[in-house]
């Protein structure tokens, strides 16, 4: 079955303890993509990737890693996590690198920070 | 960067009934325009989507226009039908040399009433 993949689905952490939450996809995609949602606010991208090693800062970077060494993974670092990052992750991939297509969203990561 | 705002935040409309949601974007080098449906517990899925080239897109009863003048494009659903109760996103997307950076909407919470 064609999916992406995310983990942890639910995680709670304290202030300061670095975690990261993995993406994979299963389409042999090129662009990955990950995005915060918070109520009011809507979805913001965070990162995204047209390739391996090639990534770049979406809208709200700040706070958040990335890395691309293999096709399918794409995982968010949070180095030092902050109660502002409390919030619903999602991961995304597409086949359009470049161009026009459809993302395919992941089921979500909830993520507190005490 | 782009700014994309969207109205209403919440809709309910009668079952049979149309709905309109509406979105702007700022930034004309803006040339890919999503649509996303969210289901309660879910990750967003694509519904339509436009091009910059394009002013008019149509799929059974989902239709999307987009006035690349104004800056605007809205979605319209006919004869809408509970299942249509989601909260919807619209987006813009801006292709960058090193990928698509997407800029997504605050969503409209859509409730048909049976």
């Amino acid at each position: 079955e064609a999916q992406v993949t995310q983990n942890p689905r639910y995680l709670i952490t304290v202030t300061g303890k670095k975690l990261t939450v993995t993406c994979s996809q299963n389409m042999n995609h090129e662009y990955m993509s990950w995005y915060r949602q918070d109520p009011g606010l809507g979805l913001r991208q965070i990162y995204y990737s047209m390739n391996v090693e090639v990534t770049d800062k979406g809208d709200v970077p700040e706070g958040y890693k990335v890395s691309r060494k293999e096709k399918r993974n794409f995982p968010l670092i949070l180095e030092s996590p902050s109660p502002n990052q409390t919030s619903l992750y999602f991961c995304a991939s597409s086949w359009a690198s470049g161009g026009f297509g459809e993302l395919f969203f992941g089921e979500g990561s909830r993520l507190t920070v005490l | 960067g782009e700014n994309v705002e969207q109205h209403p935040s919440t809709l309910s409309v009668q079952e049979g009934d149309s709905a309109v949601i509406k979105c702007t974007y700022s930034d004309s080098a803006s040339n890919y325009f999503p649509w996303y449906k969210q289901e309660l517990g879910k990750g967003p899925q694509l519904i339509i989507d436009i091009r910059s080239n394009v002013g008019e897109k149509k799929d059974q009863r989902i239709a999307v226009t987009l006035n690349k003048t104004a800056k605007h494009f809205s979605l319209h659903i006919t004869e809408t039908q509970p299942e249509d109760s989601a909260v919807y996103f619209c987006a813009a997307s801006i292709i960058r040399n090193t990928g698509n950076q997407f800029y997504f909407g605050t969503g409209t919470s859509l409730t048909v009433i049976p």
